[in-house]
């Protein structure tokens, strides 16, 4: 099993519609996350980060992370064409200092 | 207030060449860790460095070498490099902390022939 996991897309949603993004990760991973966005071509930019159980809001933006199921998500709410990009989920390695893991990935499609 | 910093933009090397990639960390940060991202995958750990020694290594031969230096900024060094080595390398920062957030730079595109 990968260490984090993210269905590559392409994602494809309509403009004004709810954009759900998922990720798994397994035990070699801690409980902290973030998700970064990154547009073709550009490093990534921090979205959101979480760190505890249960969700957490900002904006359009809210992610939300399950341990028991070891599963984090960041919705997107009123998705713009602007939000068209690619988002990576990672997290810290369990027991490691500072290493950030990341899923490869999913590709977001907002069509005007 | 100055982010991540890396230089050069883009680089063009042969095989069998060494180079030498540049990070400037955000602003009261004392962290920097470099990342290797090839086409359509996430990007993955080479190390950390912190306090001027490695705190971290990731699954890199010994051809990826680093320094901090004591402004914190950092390089990272790849030896004889193949045509695998060709990727975006990305420079993140962050404070002292374990779990602390990391903030990328604009990234060196490294292209191998």
């Amino acid at each position: 099993q990968k260490e984090v996991e993210q269905n590559s897309g392409p994602l494809s949603v309509p403009e004004g519609a709810i954009a759900s993004l998922n990720c798994t990760y397994s035990d070699r991973v801690s409980q902290s996350f973030f998700w970064y966005r990154q547009y073709s071509g550009k490093s990534p930019e921090l979205i959101m980060s979480i760190y505890s159980n249960g969700d957490k809001e900002d904006g359009r933006f809210t992610a939300q992370l399950n341990k028991a199921s070891q599963y984090v998500s960041l919705l997107i709410r009123d998705s713009q064409p602007s939000d068209s990009a690619t988002y990576l989920c990672a997290g810290h390695g369990s027991g490691n200092t500072g290493k950030l893991i990341f899923g490869q990935g999913t590709t977001l499609q907002v069509k005007p | 207030d100055a982010g991540v910093t890396q230089s050069p933009t883009h680089l063009i090397k042969t095989r069998g060449q060494q180079v030498t990639l540049r990070c400037s960390p955000k602003s009261g940060h004392d962290t920097v860790s470099w990342y290797q991202q090839a086409l359509g995958q996430g990007p993955q750990f080479i190390f950390q460095y912190y306090e001027e020694e490695e705190r971290q290594r990731g699954n890199f031969p010994d051809r990826f070498s680093g320094h901090q230096f004591p402004n914190y900024s950092s390089e990272l060094n790849v030896n004889a490099l193949l045509l695998g080595d060709s990727a975006l390398y990305l420079c993140a920062s962050s404070f002292g902390g374990e779990y602390d957030i990391q903030y990328f730079g604009a990234g060196t595109r490294l292209s191998v022939l």
